[in-house]
């Protein structure tokens, strides 16, 4: 039973325009989320965070929404580049557990971005 | 180095042989995860350190699966009785003050 998912396996958008990956999880104790971004034959990368008491988090190109009452969270990212074409993991953890680093991964979402 | 380094990159393997993965974390960070990545899946979580004791090993999958760190630093992920299902990619993170995880770029198990 997934805690955390990520219905769509691939997207594919234009150089330039929005990219929107979208991640929904079950676990209403889940208080802290992350998006995590994966290139081949490395590890993940940390992206962006966003706590359960905000909705919006804003880096740069990158920001991440969260609804709580929907329990969906999605990472918009304006323009889209071609060096975003990456693997983007959606996690979420309880922190206030202590468990600061068991943090549950959705599936990922292959990002091509298409010069 | 600066980053999360682990050895060995790629490990091949025969049924039943015992392997060991290294990971050595980015200094000072006092809380190494390990965690587990098969294909077409997210990484999944395996166990949790925080200095030379383990916080929480909930996610270790069997007992053939055990983790040490015995200077609080390094970090050894021991398997025994190597099983093809363990075919996959190992991940070693160690955690800023802030939280925020930094994985080495993993190790590639193959058991044959």
């Amino acid at each position: 039973d997934q805690q955390v998912k990520q219905n769509s396996p691939s997207l594919s958008v234009q150089e330039g325009r929005i990219s929107i990956l979208n991640c929904d999880y079950t676990n209403s104790m889940f208080d802290y989320f992350l998006w995590y971004k994966k290139y081949p034959a490395e590890g993940p990368t940390f992206l962006i965070s966003i706590s359960s008491i905000k909705d919006k988090n804003e880096d740069g190109r990158f920001t991440v929404f969260l609804n709580k009452s929907a329990k969906h969270l999605s990472l918009h990212i304006v323009p889209s580049q071609p060096g975003d074409s990456a693997v983007y993991f959606c996690a979420a953890s309880e922190r206030g557990g202590g468990s600061q680093g068991n943090l549950i991964f959705g599936k990922g979402t292959k990002l091509s971005v298409k010069p | 180095g600066a980053g999360v380094s682990q050895t060995p990159s790629n490990k091949v393997t025969e049924k039943g042989k015992y392997v060991e993965l290294r990971c050595d974390p980015i200094s000072g960070h006092t809380a190494l995860y390990w965690y587990r990545q098969s294909l077409g899946q997210g990484p999944e979580f395996l166990i949790y350190f925080q200095g030379t004791g383990a916080a929480d090993d909930s996610g270790l999958p069997n007992d053939r699966f055990f983790a040490v760190r015995p200077e609080g630093s390094v970090s050894t992920l021991k398997i025994q009785r190597t099983e093809r299902g363990d075919s996959a990619v190992y991940l070693c993170a160690s955690s800023s003050p802030k939280g925020e995880l930094f994985f080495g770029e993993g190790s590639r198990l193959t058991v044959l």
